[in-house]
């Protein structure tokens, strides 16, 4: 059982354009993550938020935590070709254990 | 963040033998290590823990006499997947954690015939 959600599922955009995936739980995380992945390899970590409202900004990406750490967003401004692959959130408990959302595949075209 | 090594990146066995996968951790040494399987276009499903010196724990479903674990040292966990079967084909990562992030090999796409 997934305890985060994720949308889109799937999104598809021209280069240039903007975009926004949202990760959801009813649970209180004590950090989330976001990565991207690309087929056949291993998830790249972008960003940890630990912090309910933080906002972190990694060049062209912008990541929000909810204030009550329960849900967090990714923005991707000017969205170029290289941006595509599968957006995965995870949700951090004490125990190390991470808790993956079912990912959203990105496909931005030139 | 922690560099982690994976090896084989791919494998292909014929069903009924075994294959064992390592995972490395490259810069820093690790207590806990994480092992996942993602099929395609799937998310990744946890399989288990491995803690250095001491048993694994794994998660609900998944065989613990299928799917052999040794952490052994604290740069180095495997994987064993015993008397492989076609359904047994997946992409399995590991990952090593830090307080609050795993970071995450490349992966080892297994094919079993």
């Amino acid at each position: 059982t997934q305890l985060l959600e994720q949308s889109p599922q799937f999104l598809s955009i021209q280069e240039g354009e903007n975009l926004t995936v949202y990760c959801n739980s009813s649970s209180v995380f004590s950090s989330l993550q976001w990565y991207r992945q690309e087929p056949g390899e291993g998830p790249v970590l972008l960003v940890t938020v630990v912090t309910g409202g933080e906002v972190k900004k990694l060049k062209r990406l912008t990541f929000q935590f909810g204030d009550a750490r329960k849900d967090s967003s990714l923005h991707i401004t000017a969205a170029q070709p290289g941006d595509t692959g599968l957006y995965l959130c995870a949700g951090g408990a004490n125990d190390y254990k991470l808790s993956f959302g079912a990912g959203t595949t990105v496909t931005v075209r030139a | 963040g922690a560099v982690v090594s994976q090896h084989p990146s791919r494998v292909i066995c014929k069903s009924g033998t075994s294959v064992k996968i390592e995972c490395r951790s490259l810069d820093f040494q690790a207590t806990t290590m994480f092992w996942y399987r993602q099929f395609p276009k799937q998310s990744l499903m946890l399989m288990a823990t491995s803690n250095e010196g001491s048993k694994a724990t794994y998660e609900q479903g998944v065989e613990k006499d299928k799917f052999l674990i040794n952490h052994a040292s604290l740069t180095l966990s495997t994987l064993t997947v015993t008397s492989a079967h076609p359904e047994d084909s997946s992409f399995y990562i590991c990952s090593t954690a830090t307080a609050d992030t795993q970071y995450f090999g490349p992966g080892t796409r297994l094919t079993v015939l």
